[in-house]
């Protein structure tokens, strides 16, 4: 079956804009996952929906947001872009929340922030 | 605050001899450690996990050792192989939240 896909794969934008990307998880998989990758800093936990509802949240500023629509796609936001959003966004879907073992990665955003 | 830590960018390690990935944390509290392995425009791959109340898992040429009271984890691939270069993340678990290390890169040499 199809793996996570992420869309767009790059992303340039300036900084003050705003930028939407989206995931459309493993077909059946309920659970959706968004993580930040920046060299220093590693993945960080940005958030996580299940059922259409907000399970889990990172400690990242008001102006990350995200959402989950009813076929389990989600879609994360960032409002007044800074230098420092550039970075690597990936999704992973699950079945299950909290199910690392059966937990699978998009190949991630590339968003750049000029 | 790093709760998880990679402290070495890099390692270069000979094929067929024995790879050792590092990992020390903070948090007493965490229940799950796990380590992912990352090729270059992939998403990260789930390799191996070990429960807080373990102190070794084995999966393969994949060995992960938990030394709790040194608050440190250890991933051991043996034999290494060329097809095992990537980058490896560890990660913690608790309540539903992962928190993971900055990454080794790994190179395995011919």
């Amino acid at each position: 079956k199809a793996g996570v896909t992420q869309t767009p794969r790059y992303l340039i934008k300036t900084r003050g804009q705003q930028v939407t990307l989206s995931c459309s998880p493993i077909s059946g998989h309920r659970s959706v996952s968004w993580y930040q990758q920046t060299p220093g800093q590693g993945l960080q936990f940005l958030f996580e929906y299940f059922s259409e509802t907000q399970r889990n949240k990172g400690n990242f500023p008001g102006r990350f947001s995200g959402r989950q629509f009813s076929n389990s796609r989600s879609e994360m936001n960032v409002s007044t872009l800074e230098l420092g959003d550039s970075a690597l966004y990936l999704c992973a879907s699950s079945l299950e929340l909290a199910d690392y073992n059966e937990q699978f990665f998009g190949p991630g955003t590339r968003l750049t922030v000029l | 605050d790093q709760q998880v830590k990679q402290n070495s960018p890099s390692l270069s390690v000979q094929e067929g001899r024995i790879s050792i990935l590092n990992c020390d944390y903070t948090n007493s509290m965490f229940d799950y450690f796990l380590w992912y392995k990352k090729y270059p425009a992939e998403g990260p791959t789930f390799l191996i996990s070990i429960s807080s109340i373990k102190d070794k898992n084995e999966d393969g040429r994949f060995t992960v050792f938990l030394n709790k009271s040194a608050k440190h984890l250890s991933l051991h691939i043996v034999p290494s192989q060329p097809g095992d270069s990537a980058v490896y993340f560890c990660a913690a678990e608790r309540a539903q939240k992962l928190v993971f290390g900055q990454g080794t890169r790994l190179t395995i040499n011919p």
